[in-house]
């Protein structure tokens, strides 16, 4: 089956600790996404890679960090630096053709800090 | 001004009935524009997406666009207890997708 895994469902951060979220698609997509949603909110773009080896700062991407050695893969650190990090985090990955891809998530990684 | 917005909701609709769900965006450059559901605690599914001014239709949805104008609707023809759930409109903007904050539907038996 085709689709895009995340893990783990739950993940609870401590205090000045980094977290690494998992991103893995097999959809044979070029183009990967991390959104975080905070309730009553839509999405926010955190990072995005277009190819291997290349990302580029969201909208919010201050105490995070990515990587995008593989194709496949696109996880996502949270670091000490972000303060308030609980959220709902969704991946997503895309064939951008001209402008007119259409994005498709994982399940989520519902991250709480204790 | 938000790049997205959608209209407010909770939207409550009487089984049966037709819910229209309203998105307007200010970037006129955007090509294509797409909604989605979430159901709580999950992750938002692809419903439809359009790229040209009108409708299209899909099954009991139809979404219509008009680029002069800036807006894109979704309508939920004979509206099911299954449809209760947010509805995000996504631009896309230069290869990412800009979102609105959601439309909360409730279909009521």
């Amino acid at each position: 089956d085709g689709g895009i895994t995340q893990s783990p469902k739950y993940l609870f951060r401590k205090e000045g600790q980094n977290v690494t979220l998992s991103c893995e698609q097999n959809l044979n997509h070029d183009a990967m996404y991390w959104y975080r949603q905070d309730p009553g909110q839509g999405l926010r773009l955190i990072y995005y890679s277009q190819i291997v080896n290349d990302f580029q700062k969201g909208d919010i991407a201050e105490g995070y960090s990515v990587s995008r050695e593989k194709k496949e893969s696109f996880p996502l650190t949270v670091t000490s630096a972000q303060k308030n990090p609980t959220a709902f985090y969704l991946c997503a990955s895309s064939n951008p053709t001209s402008g007119r891809e259409t994005q498709y998530f994982g399940p989520g990684t519902r991250l709480l800090v204790l | 001004q938000k790049e997205v917005e959608q209209n407010s909701g909770p939207l409550s609709v009487p089984e049966g009935a037709i819910a229209s769900l309203n998105c307007t965006y200010s970037d006129r450059g955007s090509q294509s524009f797409f909604w989605y559901r979430q159901y709580s605690g999950k992750s938002p599914e692809l419903i439809m997406f359009i790229y040209s001014n009108g409708d299209k239709e899909d099954g009991r949805f139809t979404a219509q666009l008009n680029k002069a104008s800036q807006y894109v609707s979704l309508l939920i023809r004979d509206s099911q207890p299954s449809d209760s759930a947010t509805y995000l409109c996504a631009v896309n903007n230069d290869y990412k997708l800009s979102f609105g904050a959601g439309t909360t539907v409730t279909v009521r038996a």
